[in-house]
């Protein structure tokens, strides 16, 4: 089974629709984070989680929102999506460890999900 | 400007050759550098992370790093097929948040 599972892995779906995009991961981190990714414009960071009780907003959270469920779990939600939110989607973690890769913020690499490719008609 | 530029490409090389990526940030402050791999269709893998100036080897990849010229790259020796991906370079700001560059688009040639 994979580390790190995104569901759905494709939805096509209309403008106006509230859309959940659902996020789990057996590797125990305690950070998670969602991305968009476009074409030419590389991973853009829409929310990132340090624990259950930690939300914080990334570089483009407008129109997005999310909840952290558990430490394994970790949603986005597109309250009324629009045809620009259109996109493959990326959840990802990251675990916070002492040493050669402690850091601030979002501590050493991150592993990704497979993602969800998201198309908004 | 922005935080992470890469050369979008596609950059082709022939097999057997040496491939070199390249990648700028405007944070002075920065502290770490990674590399990822995405084939099409697929999520970022980490193939590389760098710390320190200089040069630190993995099997057929190098990744180099000069923080006074505030640029990283990335060698691969011996390209295979099997390298051609995008390669997406990710710098660690002072802020703490991974900032991604907009990738390159490698291709290597049989």
């Amino acid at each position: 089974d994979a580390d790190v599972t995104q569901t759905p892995r494709n939805r096509i779906t209309k403008t106006g629709k509230r859309i959940m995009l659902e996020c789990s991961q057996t590797k125990g981190h305690d950070r998670m984070y969602w991305y968009r990714q476009d074409p030419g414009l590389g991973l853009r960071l829409i929310y990132y989680s340090f624990d259950v009780k930690d939300i914080n907003k990334g570089e483009i959270s407008d129109g997005y929102s999310v909840s952290r469920q558990a430490q394994a779990k970790f949603s986005l939600s597109l309250e009324s999506a629009i045809p620009n939110q259109t996109a493959l989607y990326f959840c990802a973690t990251s675990d916070l460890r002492i040493g050669a890769y402690s850091n601030i913020g979002f501590g050493q690499p991150q592993h990704f999900g497979d993602g969800t490719r998201l198309s908004i008609l | 400007q922005k935080e992470v530029e890469q050369n979008s490409g596609p950059l082709s090389v022939p097999e057997g050759a040496i491939a070199s990526l390249n990648c700028t940030y405007s944070d002075r402050g920065s502290q770490s550098f990674f590399w990822y791999r995405q084939y099409s269709g697929k999520s970022p893998e980490l193939i590389m992370s760098i710390y320190s100036n200089g040069d630190k080897e993995d099997g057929r990849f190098t990744a180099q790093l000069n923080k006074a010229s505030q640029y990283v790259s990335l060698l691969i020796r011996d390209s295979q097929p099997s390298d051609s991906a995008t390669y997406l370079c990710a710098v660690k700001d002072q802020g703490g948040k991974l900032i991604f560059g907009q990738g390159t688009e490698l291709s290597v040639k049989p």
